[in-house]
């Protein structure tokens, strides 16, 4: 049982155009929700996360949006570039447990040139 | 810089060898992670450590156990590998505190046959 829904599972994007990976969750005792990016033939490594007390929260062309009362969050990737072609993850923790992550599906990004 | 090594990165064994999947970290993390990656299921938790000789259980033990013996090392094992254990595994470490950041190893794509 999917705790963290992302979607869409797969996404294609003009160079310049704007990425948009969104995730949902049910557990309110989630506190903490980053997102990762994994290139092919390398683990994930963290790109950007958010906390639930700001609505946004943005690092250059990344921008995480977060809705509390519609337990949403997602990602935007503005001007996107076919160096951002990769796979990104969205997740959650719970305060209570730790470093332990739960990770979303998974949205493989194609940035065409 | 960090750094999670993973011993093999593509590994093929038989139905009912027994799998040792090697792990190690050099960042002193008190945290580490082993999860399965499989295509439109995202990362999955199959167990942790927070400390040396502790371990817990994540959301797919089953068929799995570890072993923690030194800080650094994280040992995932597959006691008799099936055919629906034919995945790419990820260890990762994570230090302990408020805004814990996963670092991930480059995965070992196991395939059982």
């Amino acid at each position: 049982q999917q705790q963290v829904k992302q979607s869409p599972q797969s996404l294609i994007v003009q160079k310049g155009g704007i990425s948009i990976i969104n995730c949902a969750y049910e557990n309110t005792a989630f506190d903490y929700f980053p997102w990762y990016q994994q290139f092919p033939g390398k683990g994930p490594a963290l790109l950007i996360a958010i906390r639930p007390d700001v609505s946004e929260k943005k690092e250059g062309r990344f921008t995480i949006s977060f809705n509390k009362s519609a337990k949403q969050f997602s990602l935007h990737i503005m001007d996107s570039q076919p160096g951002d072609s990769a796979t990104y993850f969205c997740a959650a923790r719970k305060k209570t447990s730790g470093s332990r992550l739960t990770f979303g599906e998974g949205t493989q990004l194609t940035v065409n040139p | 810089d960090v750094k999670v090594t993973q011993s093999s990165r593509y590994l093929v064994k038989r139905t009912g060898e027994k799998v040792f999947l090697e792990c190690v970290q050099d960042m002193d993390h008190e945290n580490m992670f082993w999860y399965r990656q499989d295509p439109g299921l995202g990362l999955r938790l199959i167990y942790f450590s927070y400390d040396v000789k502790m371990k817990e259980k994540g959301d797919i033990p089953e068929g799995y156990s570890v072993s923690r013996e030194k800080k650094e090392r994280f040992s995932l094992i597959l006691e008799s590998a099936s055919t629906n254990q034919t995945s790419m595994y990820l260890c990762a470490s994570a230090t302990t505190g408020t805004n814990e950041k996963l670092f991930f190893g480059s995965g070992t794509q196991l395939s059982v046959l």
